[in-house]
């Protein structure tokens, strides 16, 4: 039963650390999305790559966000300095092609 | 001060009653409707999805129609269970466009016992 894992589970941060969110996608799969979720703002695509090049990051706060790919087995979010109102569930989901996209299980993040 | 968020509609059901739950789309080029359910504390679990080309899918105690003259899309679960209690969005993509979905707000489902 292939699966999108994500770490860590939980991330608890003091204002201005930097946090780094991993993510694995599904073998095979070559699209790769970052969505974060607030009770405010419900679903936001952050970012996606194809083939591990990024297509669209326009959802992302340029200027302490960035998203990678360094091989097709991992996805990294990183926020630098991250702030409170970061506090969300950073989900990441992998698909093929345009295909259905499934989610992983979510990063919970706390930053105080 | 108040915390102000999304507001979810909520359809409460009798365990064993049909639920049916509708989402209006946007843009009349989307040929791709997928539908997720997200249980509280976990990612959304994809659970079947249409392209334009039907207007009927059958699943596993779900049912997926679509009306593409009013640009709606409904989820019929048979026979709900206490398990099926979470939060259900609907999602459209144009699949010769972007890679993008644009997701539903969402709708939350109590079974009720």
């Amino acid at each position: 039963d292939a699966r999108v894992t994500q770490t860590p589970r939980h991330k608890v941060t003091e204002m201005g650390q930097e946090v780094t969110m991993r993510c694995q996608p599904i073998l095979g799969h070559n699209t790769v999305f970052w969505y974060r979720q607030t009770m405010m703002q419900g679903l936001e695509l952050l970012a996606y790559f194809r083939n591990r090049a990024p297509l669209d990051d326009s959802g992302m706060p340029k200027d302490r966000f960035s998203a990678e790919m360094p091989d097709a087995t991992l996805a990294t979010l990183k926020i630098q300095p991250s702030e409170p109102r970061d506090s969300a569930v950073y989900f990441c989901a992998s698909g093929r092609g345009r295909e259905t996209q499934y989610f992983g299980p979510g990063t919970r993040l706390l930053v105080l | 001060g108040e915390s102000v968020g999304l507001h979810l509609p909520t359809l409460s059901v009798q365990e064993g009653d049909n639920s049916i739950i509708n989402c209006a789309y946007s843009n009349s080029a989307s040929d791709y409707f997928i539908w997720y359910k997200q249980e509280s504390g976990k990612g959304p679990q994809f659970i079947i999805d249409i392209r334009s080309n039907m207007d009927k899918r059958q699943g596993q105690r779900v049912t997926v129609l679509l009306n593409k003259t009013v640009k709606h899309l409904s989820l019929q679960i048979a026979a709900t269970q206490p398990g099926d209690s979470a939060v259900y969005f609907c999602a459209e993509s144009v699949t010769s466009g972007t890679y993008k979905y644009i997701f539903g707000t969402g709708t939350r489902l109590k079974v009720l016992a």
